[in-house]
Formats: C-alpha cells, structure tokens, sequence
C-alpha cells in the first residue's frame, strides 16, 4: 500500500463549477500537508501548505485536513479554464528531511470553457 | 532572477552512456534535490543536499550520483544509462526554515534511454 493515495483522474468540470480533489494518507507521522500545480511540461509549484489539521483559505483554493481520517482536500471555487492542471498532495512530518516528503503521484483537472 | 535552471531540457541515450544533469538557483537556497517523475509514481526523491558540502540518498537512488558543486549548483550523474532511467527529471531547492515543504522546481529534464 502507498503512504499516499491519491485518484490520478482524469477530472473535467464545466467553468464555474466547483472542484474537490483528495488524497488519502497511511503515515500519522505526518503534520505538514502541501498541494502543488504543475501545468502540462512545467515543474510543480507550490499552491498551499497546512499544518496540522483544520483549513485554510487563499481566494478561490481551500485546503482542508482531517487527521482522524488521515484524508486531504483541495477545493476550488469558481473554477477557470487557467486551472486546468496535475494537482499533486505532498505530505512530510514536521522539521523531517527532505527524504520523508512524499507526493501523491496527480490528478489530472480540466476546466472546459 | 531565473529561479531554479536545468539543462539540459531533452536529452535521448543509448544504453550504457552516461551523462550529467545541471541544476542552478539563484535564491540564495541551502536545500536542493532531484526527484524523478513518472506515469502514476508522482515524484520521488532521488538525491538531495541539505547545505553546501553534504548529499544524502533519497528513496530512488540506485544508478544516480550527485554533486553539490557549490551553493548555487547540484549535478545528477548517470553512470551507465538503463532504459529504467527514462523519466522526466526534476531540480528543486527550499529556502532555510521551512522544513523542505516550500520547495521551487526547476522546469525539468525529459531523458529517454534507448
């Protein structure tokens, strides 16, 4: 079983509609949980970081954590044809190295104008 | 400033060549790795330095060395190309203090090993 778990997609919603993507998790060692963007031929890029549980809001992106159930979040409200994206949960334990960051192998997103 | 560079951006090897991939940032950065990528894998860590002077191995590291040549550079050397190897091959660095989550990616390296 992956440490992280998470539905590769792919995902194709209407613009304007609002987008749920989801990673689950095995480790309760970890306490910091990332989500990244990485556009078709791009590196990633960080979009979010929570620590611990509870949620947190950055204009139309929420990311939500739920550490009972060791499961992620990533809403989008609103959502724009500029969205369309691999999404990727990264997870690591607090102050680890960097050998302990381990990422969801992706969901794919597309935002049909 | 340009961020996290790599070269080359394609590269196609026969089997047993060997090469290196160059990494540079210009963010002032203690921390650089290099991940892999492939299909349904997401990204795995290869190699990373936690400063200047020290490397570690990561969860993919067979086949791979590194050098962090000084602050601003880290090198991936393959040895001895193995179609394994073909993947998309990522540079990244994270500024002091951030516990490695707030990592800046390079735009990546497409290899194919024949």
């Amino acid at each position: 079983q992956k440490e992280v778990e998470q539905d590769p997609g792919p995902l194709s919603v209407p613009e304007g509609a609002i987008v749920s993507l989801n990673c689950t998790y095995s480790n309760s060692a970890f306490q910091y949980f990332m989500w990244y963007r990485q556009y078709s031929r791009k590196g990633p890029e960080l979009l979010m970081y929570t620590y611990s549980s509870g949620n947190k809001e950055d204009g139309r992106f929420t990311a939500q954590v739920d550490k009972s159930s060791k499961y992620i979040s990533l809403f989008i409200r609103d959502s724009q044809p500029s969205d369309s994206a691999t999404y990727l949960c990264a997870m690591t334990a607090r102050y680890s190295s960097a050998s302990k960051i381990i990422f969801g192998s992706g969901t794919r997103l597309s935002i049909r104008p | 400033n340009a961020g996290v560079t790599q070269t080359p951006k394609f590269q196609v090897l026969k089997t047993g060549q060997s090469m290196t991939l160059q990494c540079a940032q210009d963010m002032n950065h203690n921390s650089m790795y290099w991940y892999r990528q492939d299909p349904g894998m997401g990204l795995r860590l290869i190699y990373y330095s936690a400063s200047e002077g020290t490397t570690d191995k990561g969860e993919v590291p067979n086949g791979y060395n590194v050098s962090r040549l000084n602050k601003r550079e880290f090198s991936l050397r393959l040895e001895s190309a193995a179609p394994s190897q073909t993947s998309v091959y990522f540079c990244a660095s994270s500024p002091p203090g951030t516990s490695s989550y707030e990592q800046y990616f390079g735009p990546g390296t497409r290899l194919t090993v024949t």
